[in-house]
Protein backbone atom coordinates (compact mmCIF):
# COMPACT_ATOMS: atom_id res chain seq x y z
CA UNK A 1 0.00 0.00 0.00
CA UNK A 2 1.28 3.81 -0.46
CA UNK A 3 2.34 5.82 1.97
CA UNK A 4 4.63 6.54 4.79
CA UNK A 5 7.02 3.90 6.34
CA UNK A 6 8.71 4.67 9.38
CA UNK A 7 11.23 2.32 10.85
CA UNK A 8 12.03 1.04 13.17
CA UNK A 9 9.08 0.77 15.22
CA UNK A 10 10.03 0.60 18.46
CA UNK A 11 13.72 1.66 19.94
CA UNK A 12 15.72 1.34 23.44
CA UNK A 13 19.28 3.40 23.04
CA UNK A 14 21.29 4.19 26.18
CA UNK A 15 21.95 8.17 27.08
CA UNK A 16 24.98 9.13 24.28
CA UNK A 17 24.19 6.96 21.85
CA UNK A 18 23.46 7.36 18.44
CA UNK A 19 21.03 6.28 15.70
CA UNK A 20 18.69 7.13 12.90
CA UNK A 21 15.03 6.97 12.36
CA UNK A 22 14.32 6.36 8.93
CA UNK A 23 11.36 7.36 7.20
CA UNK A 24 10.23 6.57 3.30
CA UNK A 25 7.30 7.83 1.15
CA UNK A 26 6.07 6.26 -2.21
CA UNK A 27 3.70 9.15 -3.36
CA UNK A 28 6.21 11.57 -4.82
CA UNK A 29 5.40 14.38 -2.44
CA UNK A 30 7.97 17.21 -2.14
CA UNK A 31 6.76 17.70 1.39
CA UNK A 32 8.29 15.77 4.09
CA UNK A 33 8.36 16.08 8.31
CA UNK A 34 9.05 15.21 11.64
CA UNK A 35 7.07 15.73 14.92
CA UNK A 36 7.61 14.45 18.65
CA UNK A 37 4.43 13.82 20.35
CA UNK A 38 4.67 13.68 23.71
CA UNK A 39 1.61 13.43 26.72
CA UNK A 40 -0.17 16.45 26.94
CA UNK A 41 1.97 18.56 24.38
CA UNK A 42 0.10 17.24 20.59
CA UNK A 43 2.57 16.96 17.90
CA UNK A 44 5.62 19.44 17.45
CA UNK A 45 7.64 20.10 14.27
CA UNK A 46 11.07 19.12 14.46
CA UNK A 47 12.47 20.00 11.05
CA UNK A 48 10.70 19.76 7.48
CA UNK A 49 11.62 19.99 4.02
CA UNK A 50 10.15 21.04 1.06
CA UNK A 51 12.38 18.93 -1.65
CA UNK A 52 15.21 17.15 -2.03
CA UNK A 53 18.35 19.29 -0.45
CA UNK A 54 16.43 21.58 1.17
CA UNK A 55 15.55 21.53 4.94
CA UNK A 56 14.44 23.66 7.40
CA UNK A 57 14.19 23.54 11.19
CA UNK A 58 10.61 23.53 13.08
CA UNK A 59 10.06 24.04 16.65
CA UNK A 60 12.01 21.58 18.26
CA UNK A 61 15.03 21.00 16.08
CA UNK A 62 17.90 20.90 19.43
CA UNK A 63 19.62 17.61 19.06
CA UNK A 64 18.34 16.17 15.87
CA UNK A 65 19.78 16.45 12.13
CA UNK A 66 17.92 15.59 9.08
CA UNK A 67 18.89 15.33 5.21
CA UNK A 68 16.78 15.14 2.11
CA UNK A 69 19.13 13.20 -0.37
CA UNK A 70 16.08 11.88 -2.94
CA UNK A 71 12.44 12.75 -2.50
CA UNK A 72 11.65 9.52 -0.90
CA UNK A 73 13.57 9.21 2.39
CA UNK A 74 13.57 11.48 5.04
CA UNK A 75 15.97 9.99 7.79
CA UNK A 76 16.41 11.93 11.37
CA UNK A 77 19.24 11.53 13.20
CA UNK A 78 20.06 12.02 16.72
CA UNK A 79 23.58 12.28 17.16
CA UNK A 80 23.92 11.78 21.18
CA UNK A 81 20.42 10.74 22.60
CA UNK A 82 19.62 11.90 25.82
CA UNK A 83 16.53 11.00 27.83
CA UNK A 84 14.68 14.22 27.11
CA UNK A 85 14.20 12.51 23.50
CA UNK A 86 12.19 9.87 24.77
CA UNK A 87 9.29 10.16 22.83
CA UNK A 88 6.95 8.95 20.06
CA UNK A 89 8.09 10.09 16.39
CA UNK A 90 6.13 10.51 13.32
CA UNK A 91 7.50 11.40 10.25
CA UNK A 92 4.53 12.63 7.45
CA UNK A 93 4.66 13.62 3.67
CA UNK A 94 2.19 16.02 1.89
CA UNK A 95 2.55 18.98 0.10
CA UNK A 96 -0.31 19.80 -2.40
CA UNK A 97 -2.13 16.85 -0.76
CA UNK A 98 -2.55 16.60 3.27
CA UNK A 99 -0.01 15.50 5.23
CA UNK A 100 0.10 11.45 5.18
CA UNK A 101 1.63 10.25 8.31
CA UNK A 102 3.53 7.50 9.03
CA UNK A 103 2.53 4.94 11.87
CA UNK A 104 5.72 6.13 14.24
CA UNK A 105 8.61 5.37 16.10
CA UNK A 106 8.59 4.31 19.79
CA UNK A 107 11.73 5.92 21.17
CA UNK A 108 13.50 5.17 24.75
CA UNK A 109 16.30 6.74 25.98
CA UNK A 110 17.90 4.75 29.13
CA UNK B 1 2.62 32.94 15.27
CA UNK B 2 0.03 30.62 15.15
CA UNK B 3 -1.65 28.18 17.58
CA UNK B 4 -4.06 26.19 18.74
CA UNK B 5 -6.35 25.43 21.46
CA UNK B 6 -8.60 22.35 22.14
CA UNK B 7 -10.80 22.49 24.85
CA UNK B 8 -10.75 19.51 27.09
CA UNK B 9 -8.08 17.39 27.12
CA UNK B 10 -10.73 14.23 27.99
CA UNK B 11 -14.79 14.00 26.33
CA UNK B 12 -16.70 11.17 27.21
CA UNK B 13 -20.36 10.89 25.25
CA UNK B 14 -22.65 8.40 25.38
CA UNK B 15 -23.83 5.94 22.27
CA UNK B 16 -25.67 7.69 19.64
CA UNK B 17 -24.85 11.12 21.50
CA UNK B 18 -23.59 13.86 20.07
CA UNK B 19 -20.17 14.30 19.90
CA UNK B 20 -18.69 18.03 20.04
CA UNK B 21 -14.58 18.78 19.89
CA UNK B 22 -13.77 22.25 20.18
CA UNK B 23 -10.72 23.93 18.53
CA UNK B 24 -9.32 27.64 18.46
CA UNK B 25 -7.01 28.85 16.81
CA UNK B 26 -4.85 31.83 16.27
CA UNK B 27 -3.14 32.95 13.20
CA UNK B 28 -2.29 36.39 11.90
CA UNK B 29 -3.12 35.42 8.46
CA UNK B 30 -6.00 33.11 6.68
CA UNK B 31 -5.73 29.39 8.21
CA UNK B 32 -5.49 26.04 6.58
CA UNK B 33 -7.48 24.23 9.30
CA UNK B 34 -7.45 20.59 9.91
CA UNK B 35 -8.83 18.06 12.20
CA UNK B 36 -6.98 14.60 12.42
CA UNK B 37 -7.99 11.50 14.44
CA UNK B 38 -5.52 8.85 16.00
CA UNK B 39 -6.07 5.39 17.11
CA UNK B 40 -3.92 3.69 19.91
CA UNK B 41 -0.67 2.87 18.18
CA UNK B 42 -0.97 4.32 15.11
CA UNK B 43 -0.25 7.55 12.97
CA UNK B 44 -2.72 10.64 12.91
CA UNK B 45 -5.43 9.99 9.72
CA UNK B 46 -6.79 13.30 8.19
CA UNK B 47 -10.37 13.65 8.91
CA UNK B 48 -11.49 16.63 7.36
CA UNK B 49 -9.82 19.78 6.19
CA UNK B 50 -11.10 23.49 5.61
CA UNK B 51 -8.94 25.93 3.16
CA UNK B 52 -11.29 28.53 2.13
CA UNK B 53 -15.08 28.41 0.16
CA UNK B 54 -17.90 26.67 2.53
CA UNK B 55 -17.56 27.19 5.80
CA UNK B 56 -19.29 23.72 7.15
CA UNK B 57 -16.93 21.04 5.59
CA UNK B 58 -17.92 17.05 6.01
CA UNK B 59 -15.22 14.60 6.48
CA UNK B 60 -14.87 11.04 7.05
CA UNK B 61 -17.07 8.73 9.87
CA UNK B 62 -19.63 11.46 9.30
CA UNK B 63 -17.90 13.90 10.95
CA UNK B 64 -18.01 17.57 9.90
CA UNK B 65 -16.74 20.93 11.24
CA UNK B 66 -17.58 24.48 10.59
CA UNK B 67 -14.91 27.19 10.41
CA UNK B 68 -16.40 30.33 12.37
CA UNK B 69 -13.50 33.37 11.68
CA UNK B 70 -15.50 35.68 14.22
CA UNK B 71 -14.96 33.44 16.81
CA UNK B 72 -11.96 31.80 15.64
CA UNK B 73 -12.84 28.14 16.32
CA UNK B 74 -13.44 25.10 14.01
CA UNK B 75 -15.20 23.10 16.55
CA UNK B 76 -15.89 18.69 15.30
CA UNK B 77 -19.04 17.44 15.92
CA UNK B 78 -20.84 14.07 15.25
CA UNK B 79 -24.99 13.79 15.32
CA UNK B 80 -24.47 10.16 16.88
CA UNK B 81 -21.26 8.55 18.31
CA UNK B 82 -20.14 4.99 17.53
CA UNK B 83 -18.38 2.83 19.74
CA UNK B 84 -15.05 2.89 17.20
CA UNK B 85 -14.99 6.82 17.33
CA UNK B 86 -13.19 6.30 20.73
CA UNK B 87 -9.68 7.77 19.99
CA UNK B 88 -8.00 11.33 20.30
CA UNK B 89 -8.47 13.98 18.00
CA UNK B 90 -6.40 16.55 17.16
CA UNK B 91 -7.07 20.17 15.44
CA UNK B 92 -3.89 21.69 13.34
CA UNK B 93 -3.80 24.76 11.64
CA UNK B 94 -1.40 25.95 8.76
CA UNK B 95 -1.21 29.43 7.85
CA UNK B 96 -2.48 29.82 4.44
CA UNK B 97 0.90 30.78 2.42
CA UNK B 98 1.96 27.25 3.43
CA UNK B 99 -0.79 25.18 2.09
CA UNK B 100 -0.74 21.98 3.98
CA UNK B 101 2.64 22.31 5.46
CA UNK B 102 3.95 23.57 8.52
CA UNK B 103 1.19 22.72 10.92
CA UNK B 104 0.66 23.68 14.24
CA UNK B 105 -1.46 20.99 16.72
CA UNK B 106 -3.38 21.58 19.43
CA UNK B 107 -2.50 18.85 22.45
CA UNK B 108 -5.09 16.42 21.41
CA UNK B 109 -8.65 15.96 23.00
CA UNK B 110 -9.18 11.96 24.06
CA UNK B 111 -12.92 10.90 23.60
CA UNK B 112 -14.60 7.63 25.19
CA UNK B 113 -17.94 6.70 24.03
CA UNK B 114 -19.83 5.43 26.54
CA UNK B 115 -21.92 1.94 25.89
Amino acid sequence: NAGVTQTPKFQVLKTGQSMTLQCAQDMNHEYMSWYRQDPGMGLRLIHYSVGAGITDQGEVPNGYNVSRSTTEDFPLRLLSAAPSQTSVYFCASGGRSPQHFGDGTRLSIL
Amino acid sequence: AQSVTQLGSHVSVSEGALVLLRCNYSSSVPPYLFWYVQYPNQGLQLLLKYTTGATLVKGINGFEAEFKKSETSFHLTKPSAHMSDAAEYFCAVSEANFGNEKLTFGTGTRLTIIP
